[in-house]
């Protein structure tokens, strides 16, 4: 089977850092996707890993580990708007497999 | 932003009654996929599309069928709706080459009585 796990709640206050992790259990893995989702609106792009180590974009950095079947999502200089809910998802060929979400609430 | 649509954004509807759901991008891109989203679950895969009348299964797809007569248009058909099809369906379109980034359109808000 396949399944991904991810923590349902994170809760960090502005300007500090943040790591939501992902682990996974799946055949045919090509990469890791994160995407971002604001209060039930499209899913957004984030990132995508297809090797071992770290991707930054901006404030967000992406890791993965295809031997530990890990990876996270590290958010900096947190800011409020960043309040929403993460998806980690694996790449299979064309398809995504979507973890359950983390709902990342930013307190002042 | 990636140019997609869905069609309607809302619909009720009763139990046992046909319904149709229409995606509409206007990049050309190959891939199209149809997801629900249901508290609790994330989005799960229900049908996609590697192209015109190329359509396969995803991990939820009873209950549903797809259609892609045009590169641009991709259905989904509820032939017989359930309660438990009560759900938001977003679509999403990818483009062949790249970092497999998928669009996602507004979504769909389905309630079935």
């Amino acid at each position: 089977g396949q399944s991904l796990e991810q923590p349902s709640e994170v809760t960090a206050v502005e300007g500090a850092i943040v790591q939501i992790n992902c682990t996974y259990q799946t055949s045919g893995f090509y990469g890791l996707s994160w995407y971002q989702q604001h209060d039930g609106g499209a899913p957004t792009f984030l990132s995508y890993n297809a090797l071992d180590g770290l991707e930054e974009t901006g404030r967000f950095s992406s890791f993965l580990s295809r031997s530990d079947s890990y990876g996270y999502l590290l958010l900096q200089e947190l800011q409020m708007k960043d309040s929403a809910s993460y998806f980690c998802a694996v790449v299979q060929g064309g398809k995504l497999i979507f973890g359950q979400g983390t709902e990342l609430s930013v307190k002042p | 932003d990636a140019g997609i649509t869905q069609s309607p954004r809302h619909k009720v509807t009763e139990t046992g009654t046909p319904v149709t759901l229409r995606c509409h991008q206007t990049e050309n891109h190959r891939y199209m996929y149809w997801y629900r989203q249901d508290p609790g679950h994330g989005l799960r895969l229900i049908h996609y599309s590697y192209g015109v009348k190329d359509t396969d299964k995803g991990e939820v797809s009873d209950g549903y069928s797809v259609s892609r007569s045009k590169t641009e248009d991709f259905l989904l058909t509820l032939e017989s709706a359930t309660s438990s099809q009560t759900s938001v369906y977003f679509c999403a379109i990818r483009e062949t080459s790249g970092n497999n980034e998928q669009f996602f359109g507004p979504g769909t808000r389905l309630t079935v009585l």
